[in-house]
This record gives C-alpha cells, structure tokens and sequence, in this order.
C-alpha cells in the first residue's frame, strides 16, 4: 500500500543553522505534499506545501522541495530559532483517494 | 472562520464505557478526516469521509469504533465499549478535496481521551 518513509527522526541543530528533513513516497499517483508542525500538546499545524507540478516553493525562512522522479521531497529551515522546535510531519496525498498518507515525523530540537 | 472545531477536549472514562467524539469541520469543506496519535503509533488515520460519504475506513481499529457524519457540518466518532488502550488524542481534520486538486487539510484541536 502507500507508504511515506521520513528521516530522521530525531534533529538537533544549533540556533542559526540549518534544519532539513526527507521523506520518499512509494505512489507516483500522490499529487500533493504538505508539511506540518506540532508543538507538544497541540494540533499539527499546516506550515507549507507543495503541489506536483513544482519543484520548489519557499515562504521565509522555510522552503520545500520536490523530486518525482525520485519520489522524494523535502523541508527546509533555515537560520533556525528555539521555536522552530516541535515534531514535523510530512505527508502526501494520493491523486483520486482523497487521502492522505503521514511520515513518522522527526522532533526537531533547535539548541539555544 | 472558527477552524476545526471538537468537543470535548478532554475526556476522562472508564473501561466499558461509550465514547462519543464530536467535530464541525470548515465550512465548505467536503472531506472529514479522524486521526488518533499516541506516541507508540503515531498519527493513524482512521476513517474518512467525502461529501457525507465514509470513503475508507480500514484504519478503524475493530468494531468497537463507529463513526457517522449525517451532514456536512458535524461528525461523530463512538467508542463502545471503550478500553485502555484506547487513550489517545483524537484529531478531526477537514479539507476541500476537488478531484486532481486537492486543498489544504486542518486539523482541530483534538480530543484527549483517556480511559481507566
């Protein structure tokens, strides 16, 4: 069935850096990639997607990138601040089924 | 607009007891979505519904859990006979799903059931 692998789990990253997190999606069909964020104790927030007629969609300090051919896609922070912290999940959305598919999420720990 | 909304956030039971998890999604949303997260699983999706329609529901866990959604704007998930290891956050998620265009899906606050 659909899978969505995503790594690494755990995301340790000193303030100013750089966080990047992966995920592979196992249908061609998917058609849609959002990327939440969960702060403990709250809902997952919707931070950015993308749609697979683009490769690449940036909103500040965070930009997503996408690979059909090679079925991946990608979360990128930048000049990271202690409340970038939370978990982030991927997912991606099969064309047709309406439904959506979750990576295993990765805690992201941004160091002061 | 309000968002997601469910009740109640937090539910305390005992094992053998009916459960019952309530959602309003968005307005003008035409899919419904229930999740549970626990920190062993994850976020699971549950049963999901478009226009009204239950469309997949092979993420419910056993017949135990039932879930309905008589109109467009509210939907119930029920637990009966609820057990322990039925404890989790319960998520409502909505989203405007148009065949080939999907939009985006929010989540509500969610619901933490536990049962002792």
């Amino acid at each position: 069935g659909e899978n969505v692998e995503q790594h690494p789990s755990t995301l340790s990253v000193q303030e100013g850096d750089s966080a990047v997190i992966k995920c592979t999606y196992s249908d061609s069909a998917s058609n849609y990639f959002p990327w939440y964020k969960q702060e403990l104790g709250k809902r997952p927030q919707l931070i950015i997607d993308i749609r697979s007629n683009v490769g690449e969609k940036k909103d500040q300090r965070i930009a997503v990138t996408l690979n059909k051919t090679a079925k991946h896609f990608s979360l990128h922070i930048t000049e990271t601040q202690p409340e970038d912290s939370a978990v982030y999940f991927c997912a991606a959305l099969t064309s047709g089924t309406y439904k959506y598919i979750f990576g295993t999420g990765t805690r992201l720990k941004v160091l002061a | 607009d309000a968002g997601v909304i469910q009740s109640p956030r937090h539910e305390v039971t005992e094992m053998g007891q009916e459960v019952t998890l309530r959602c309003k999604p968005i307005s003008g949303h035409n899919s419904l979505f229930w999740y549970r997260q626990t920190m062993m699983r994850g976020l699971e999706l549950l049963i999901y519904f478009n226009n009204n329609v239950p469309i997949d529901d092979s993420g419910m866990p056993e017949d135990r859990f039932s879930a309905k959604m008589p109109n467009a704007s509210f939907s119930t998930l029920k637990i009966q006979p609820s057990e322990p290891r039925d404890s989790a956050v319960y998520f409502c998620a909505s989203s405007l799903v148009l065949y080939r265009a999907p939009y985006e899906q929010y989540f509500g606050p969610g619901t933490r059931l536990t049962v002792t």
